[in-house]
């Protein structure tokens, strides 16, 4: 497994605002995931990313909205742009421990709420 | 494409009940299967999972099978303690190397003292 920190781990915005959401891994790893958990819903993918190349973004997910940074193997950020309300959710990142490896371990989230 | 279902909720149960959760899944190939645990306040933890049909996850009292004919992943636990009061999420995999997880909605377990 692999230990994993998000910063903050909670923030208040005011509408059209950006937040910038770190994720930092206690070991390499090759893929990073983002994911969105909206209030009382399950988790949904927003992106891959994979060190040294493009993140990849789900259907319903933009760069322009949802930057990703992967400037090494223990680290990623995602930035929420030009945020609004229905933006408020808990933000996950998640590694996969090896190439080939099926099984992703979560950090601890970050709650965001947009005001 | 991949879809992960699971039965409907919240769930309360007396301490030391028996406990299923149910969760069925509609996937090409052969995915991976997992539970997923969210206790209140924290992030997701992974409980238990099964690569290949008719293997069983175990941990901390859970169980579940991974059942190809029926396409299902069952969670079960004999005794249940208030310190399982969470919300259990099932999940599966693609095959490969993408790793892509498609969770179900997730159930919120409540066991009472």
């Amino acid at each position: 497994s692999a230990v994993i920190s998000q910063k903050p781990s909670r923030d208040i915005c005011q509408r059209g605002t950006s937040l910038t959401i770190q994720c930092q891994v206690d070991s390499q790893v090759t893929m990073m995931f983002w994911y969105r958990q909206q209030p009382g819903q399950s988790l949904t993918l927003i992106a891959t990313a994979n060190q040294g190349s493009e993140a990849t973004y789900e259907s319903g997910f933009v760069i322009d909205k949802f930057p990703i940074s992967r400037p090494n193997l223990t680290f990623s950020t995602l930035t929420v742009s030009n945020m609004s309300p229905e933006d408020s959710s808990i933000y996950l990142c998640s590694v996969a421990t090896g190439t080939y490896t099926d099984t992703q371990y979560f950090g601890p989230g970050t709650r965001l709420t947009v005001l | 494409g991949n879809s992960v279902t699971q039965m409907e909720g919240p769930v309360t149960l007396s301490e030391e009940a028996f406990l299923t959760i149910n969760c069925t899944y509609t996937a090409t190939g052969y995915p991976s299967l997992f539970w997923y645990v969210q206790y209140p306040g924290e992030g997701l933890q992974l409980l238990l999972k099964a690569t290949k049909a008719d293997d069983k996850g175990s941990n901390k009292g859970f169980e579940a099978t991974y059942r190809k004919e029926t396409t299902s992943f069952h969670l079960e636990k004999g005794s249940v303690q208030v310190s399982d009061s969470a919300v259990y999420f099932c999940a599966l995999s693609d095959a490969g190397a993408n790793s892509k997880l498609t969770f179900g909605k997730g159930i919120t377990l409540s066991v009472r003292p």
